[in-house]
């Protein structure tokens, strides 16, 4: 167990809705990063949130969005969803944010299946 | 061309043998990661490398900068050791700590 919780595990929805995904980090954890995993794209970085600021955007599309709020908690939103936007979304916690070398814990997933 | 590219993509092995999986990268890097992604899906961390060599019980994992690669070993391999090995590097750019993430190394170890 990392430490790190994402709800919910499973979320089946139809093309043209809208979802939010939730990441709680380790305790003492100030970043939250998000990473989307599909089958023919593999493990991408989506964004990254330090202390609730964006730190740094990665292969993010306009239709998705992220914050990270007070208690660290961070929350995607993914709006007009497509078939395509079916994959696995990770969310991982660090300690820091930095140009530093953190080790990055990985929570369990959130599988969102697109109809 | 991936800026991580790991080989081989798939290896089957018989129980005991030792595993190697490797990962070249075209980036300057500050960190490399090598990670566990088991049939259920999730993610474990098993090292992070900025130099030389880490073990961790049966696993070990080198580092050579200059030639910008890297190496997972697996002694006594066991079938529970069966998973996807997936190698990311952190770019040493600044800023952004998002990883860049190798397609991963799918391995079966047979009983």
């Amino acid at each position: 167990d990392s430490g790190v919780t994402q709800t919910p595990k499973h979320l089946i929805t139809a093309t043209g809705q809208r979802v939010t995904l939730r990441c709680s980090p380790r305790s003492g954890d100030l970043s939250v990063y998000w990473y989307q995993q599909s089958l023919d794209q593999g493990l991408q970085f989506l964004i990254q949130y330090y202390n609730g600021e964006e730190r740094a955007k990665g292969n993010i599309l306009e239709r998705f969005s992220a914050q990270q709020f007070p208690d660290l908690h961070s929350e995607l939103n993914l709006s007009s969803l497509e078939l395509g936007d079916s994959a696995l979304y990770f969310c991982a916690s660090s300690t820091a944010g930095g140009t530093g070398r953190y080790e990055q814990y990985f929570g369990p997933g959130t599988r969102l299946t697109v109809t | 061309k991936n800026e991580v590219e790991q080989s081989p993509q798939n290896l089957t092995a018989q129980e005991g043998e030792f595993i190697t999986i490797n990962c070249s990268y075209s980036v300057g890097i500050s960190a490399l990661h090598w990670l566990q992604q088991h049939p259920g899906g999730g993610i474990v961390s098993l090292f992070m490398l900025s130099s030389g060599k880490k073990k961790h019980g049966r696993l070990i994992a080198t580092i050579n900068i200059q030639e910008k690669h890297s190496s997972l070993h697996i002694t006594a391999s066991h079938p529970r050791d069966s998973a996807v090995y997936i190698c990311a590097v952190k770019g040493s750019g600044g800023g952004a700590d998002g990883l860049t993430f190798g397609k991963g190394t799918h391995l079966i170890i047979q009983p």
